[in-house]
């Protein structure tokens, strides 16, 4: 099983340049989510999902796009990137939103803005 | 909005026992988490609580208090590879539908 896919898994881009981050999951789940974590910090939520056609901003949103065309995929878009957004990002994802220990991450992706 | 605090670190010796606290403060709680996550890799789950009391998984218990907005980590018999950062993080159902809010973590250092 594949699990949560994450591509790519590293990445440098140049202030301003846009980019979308991939997410896919082959676990038939509804709930998907992404977050950033930067260094010695825990994960803080970007936008998430709880079905294809329904996303929602969480902690964290502005710079960020996402869309949920499909229960498997759920990219994040980087508008315009700024050096603030050098981090790690995690997708996540799980049955529903109301699942208590089945939530799957993926491997993460290192993002670095120049 | 919701407010999760834990310590920033701890040290502990090999085959001692540490507990990790964490505090939190949320409109909508549903459930407790806590995650271990090693430098570079993903955060992986070790438990999950969602009433009072106990939770017991091998080496690995945690507690919750709804009442009191805290929860703590206990680990036993520790070993160097619990060398990691361990993560809190609230259910919160606030707004609709449940989000998955995480504290900062607390890097642990197991020393021999």
């Amino acid at each position: 099983n594949a699990g949560v896919t994450q591509t790519p898994k590293f990445q440098v881009l140049k202030t301003g340049q846009s980019m979308t981050l991939q997410c896919a999951q082959d676990m038939n789940h509804e709930y998907m989510s992404w977050y950033r974590q930067d260094p010695g910090m825990g994960l803080r939520l970007i936008h998430y999902s709880v079905g294809a056609g329904i996303t929602d901003q969480g902690e964290v949103p502005n710079g960020y796009n996402v869309s949920r065309s499909t229960t498997e995929d759920f990219p994040l878009r980087l508008l315009s990137a700024a050096p603030s957004q050098t981090s790690v990002y995690f997708c996540a994802s799980s049955p529903t939103d109301s699942t208590g220990n089945t939530i799957y991450f993926g491997e993460g992706s290192w993002l670095t803005v120049v | 909005g919701q407010n999760i605090d834990q310590p920033t670190e701890m040290t502990a010796t090999e085959g001692a026992i540490v507990q990790i606290n964490c505090t939190y403060q949320t409109s909508g709680f549903n459930g407790l988490f806590w995650y271990q996550q090693h430098a570079g890799e993903a955060p992986t789950f070790l438990s999950y609580n969602v009433l009072d009391g106990l939770e017991e998984k091998g080496r690995f218990s945690s507690f919750l208090s709804r009442s009191k907005g805290y929860s703590y980590l206990l680990l036993k018999e520790l070993q160097m590879k619990d060398s990691a950062s361990y993560l809190c993080a609230v259910r919160d159902r606030s707004g609709g539908y449940n989000k998955l809010i995480f504290g900062a973590g607390t890097r642990l250092a197991v020393h021999p």
